[in-house]
């Protein structure tokens, strides 16, 4: 299948610092990718809708002035967490839409990177 | 109702087993099924993927999907140990973003 890579597979930041993660398409060009927040044993929650050009769309909730979200290029999504604090500790997984012919689509996550704020 | 709804478990059954995974979902709008398995401090990785209804078999996965009941399956058949993980469904309508159960924790025990 397509490959989805994430930077970097865990971080420890200390608290006030911004963290800086990326997502990048391999083999592909995504105008779409997603990010995610997952705590333990918990399903995934989706944070925002990045598309590539564009502003991001966030869920309700979702600080987009501390979670910043740029798709500058048709391979590469970053997720800045600013102004990190402890309970911004989690993972955060990216995907990427992959349209095939005919409008379909799938979808690939990346391996995910665990931020720990101290 | 929520959109999806999936089981939990957890689910323990012994290796060479046949396992049934399956999620319900209530908006007849979604045209595209996907199961993903996600192994424990580690991204989702995709298994299967059918659009619309009908069945899908890759290897020992079998993919099944009935749009008029809503109701969509995964069937494992000579499960192995490693394929102990949660099992995630996830469904869309096309340009939006997927819709997740809550996964299914698998235990194959040797």
């Amino acid at each position: 299948g397509a490959v989805v890579s994430q930077h970097p597979s865990w971080v420890i930041c200390k608290s006030g610092t911004s963290v800086k993660i990326e997502c990048r398409s391999l083999d592909f060009q995504a105008t779409t990718m997603f990010w995610y927040r997952q705590f333990p044993k918990q399903s995934l929650m989706l944070m925002a809708t990045s598309n590539e050009g564009s502003k991001a769309t966030y869920e309700q909730g979702v600080e987009k002035d501390k979670f910043l979200i740029n798709h500058a290029s048709l391979t590469l999504s970053t997720l800045t967490v600013t102004s990190a604090h402890p309970e911004d500790s989690s993972f955060y997984i990216c995907s990427a839409r992959l349209t095939g012919q005919g409008g379909g689509n799938t979808i690939y996550f990346g391996e995910g990177s665990w931020l720990t704020v101290v | 109702q929520k959109e999806v709804e999936q089981d939990p478990g957890p689910l323990s059954v012994p290796e060479g087993a046949i396992v049934s995974l399956n999620c319900t979902y209530s908006n007849s709008a979604f045209q595209y099924f996907m199961w993903y398995r996600q192994y424990s401090r580690k991204g989702p990785e995709l298994l299967m993927y059918t659009y619309s209804s009908g069945n899908k078999e890759d290897g020992r996965f079998t993919a099944q999907v009935d749009k008029s009941s809503k109701y969509i399956s995964l069937f494992i058949r000579d499960s192995q140990p490693s394929d102990s993980a949660t099992y995630l469904c996830a469904m869309n309508s096309g340009n939006t973003p997927l819709v997740f159960g809550k996964g299914t924790r698998l235990s194959v025990i040797a």
